[in-house]
């Protein structure tokens, strides 16, 4: 595909469920990258990866988040055990290699509702 | 840490006409980039303007520029000929240099009126 795209585009769940959402970034992007945008606010890091490995995972919030891109290319965000709190737009950003000051180009994002 | 202020919630301006967006940062770091990304209600963010730090000239994007100051640790997007488009939210965006994260602002609301 020509852009980042991300499934799926909305999900409800309950308090204490869990969640994947998923990310398909650009084709060739090494670099992926996932954000999340609470209401009225800009969107806060979370994870990065370079090709397979989460090279800087240092915003996720706890434990119960977690991400994996098995293959270097798909990418899904799992959080376990969720809460209201977790509530917002799950953005994906790729980019080509992850150079210093590269463009990140974003999805769609997932708006997720706890219940 | 960084962080990255945008002090007007929300702005509109008339069609056609000019119209500046303002963002203040704090850092430490001398080389950094900076970047100004437009989301729509699409949700997707898309790329307005970049700026390298250590570029003394000021960034230009056909009807997009903007006005670095690094002194003042300021960098602000003017839009000219506003277009209908143009209505987004407006995040402006840091990241140092060797680093791989956006820090964000909080945007700026900008309806562009007919």
């Amino acid at each position: 595909g020509a852009g980042v795209s991300q499934t799926p585009s909305n999900k409800v769940t309950e308090k204490g469920k869990y969640v994947e959402l998923r990310c398909d970034p650009i084709s060739g992007h090494t670099a992926l990258y996932w954000y999340r945008q609470s209401l009225g606010q800009g969107p806060e890091f979370l994870i990065y990866f370079q090709g397979t490995g989460a090279a800087d995972d240092s915003g996720l919030p706890n434990d119960r988040f977690f991400a994996v891109r098995p293959e270097g290319s798909v990418s899904t965000l799992k959080i376990q055990r969720t809460e209201r709190g977790d509530s917002a737009v799950y953005l994906c950003a790729s980019s080509q290699t992850g150079g210093e000051g590269e463009t990140q180009y974003f999805g769609p994002g997932t708006r997720l509702l706890v219940l | 840490a960084q962080t990255v202020t945008q002090s007007q919630p929300e702005m509109s301006v008339q069609e056609a006409e000019t119209v500046t967006l303002s963002c203040t940062y704090d850092t430490s770091e001398n080389n950094y980039y900076l970047f100004w990304y437009k989301q729509p209600p699409s949700r997707q963010m898309i790329l307005v303007i970049r700026q390298e730090a250590y570029k003394q000239q000021n960034a230009t994007e056909n009807r997009f520029s903007v006005n670095f100051q690094k002194a003042a640790k300021s960098f602000s997007l003017k839009i000219s000929d506003s277009q209908l488009g143009d209505t987004a939210m407006y995040f402006c965006a840091f990241m140092k240099r060797g680093g791989n994260q956006f820090y964000f602002g909080t945007g700026t609301s900008l309806t562009v009126i007919p």
